[in-house]
């Protein structure tokens, strides 16, 4: 099976905090890709950060770093210094081949809100 | 500038009317996708198409049709519409190179009442 799970469905932090939003997710392909988007209220999904599994190093963008720990399939997004314009819903995905193209097998989700 | 658009972005129709969700992109993409997305949820794969004449089925069962005569448009129908069709509506794209991100459009949010 093909899974991701999301176990907060909601997270609320106030500005400047640090908050991490957990992921598991379960596949029996080798090589495939996580990432985690950000899906700001009736805005555009947009991609927040990306981890190739054959690679050890965490990746990190700005504030966004995440924990990869293949072996037990997690994979957490740590947001530093949180700001008002981080309040979004995050979804956490892994990507895999199908036939000619590759998708996206999604999570639940993780509402999370920045408190002034 | 390169983007994805998605017209209309709200739509609010009765049962049984066919409507077309249109996609367009100027990423120069070849592969393009439709994600259905009920409120609070995951998304889920319906339709993908790799190039030009070439459409899949997902792994979510759906009832609408797409099509791909164009690189640049992908367009989702469905004949006749039901309150079960009521879902928000994404397509994205992506460039096909190795595990490149997948850029979305705004989404179509139908409701059929």
């Amino acid at each position: 099976a093909q899974t991701v799970t999301q176990s907060q469905p909601e997270m609320s932090v106030q500005e400047a905090e640090t908050v991490t939003l957990s992921c598991t997710y379960d596949t029996s392909e080798n090589n495939y890709y996580l990432f985690w988007y950000k899906q700001p209220p009736s805005r555009q999904m947009i991609l927040v950060i990306r981890q190739e599994a054959y690679k050890q190093q965490n990746a990190t963008e700005n504030r966004f770093s995440v924990n990869f720990q293949k072996a037990a399939k997690s994979f957490s997004l740590k947001i530093s210094d949180s700001q008002l314009g981080d309040t979004a819903m995050y979804f956490c995905a892994f990507m895999i081949q199908i036939q000619g193209a590759q998708k996206l097998v999604f999570g639940q989700g993780t509402r999370l809100t920045i408190n002034p | 500038e390169a983007d994805i658009y998605q017209t209309p972005r709200y739509l609010v129709i009765g049962t049984g009317k066919k409507i077309t969700l249109e996609c367009s992109q100027t990423m120069g993409h070849d592969k393009m996708y439709w994600y259905q997305q009920d409120p609070g949820m995951e998304l889920h794969l319906i339709h993908y198409s790799y190039g030009v004449n070439s459409t899949e089925k997902g792994d979510l069962s759906s009832e609408s049709t797409v099509s791909r005569i164009r690189t640049e448009h992908f367009p989702l129908t469905l004949e006749s519409a039901r309150p079960s069709h009521t879902s928000q509506y994404l397509c994205a794209t992506h460039s096909g190179t190795d595990y490149n991100e997948q850029f979305f459009g705004p989404g179509t949010r139908l409701t059929v009442l």
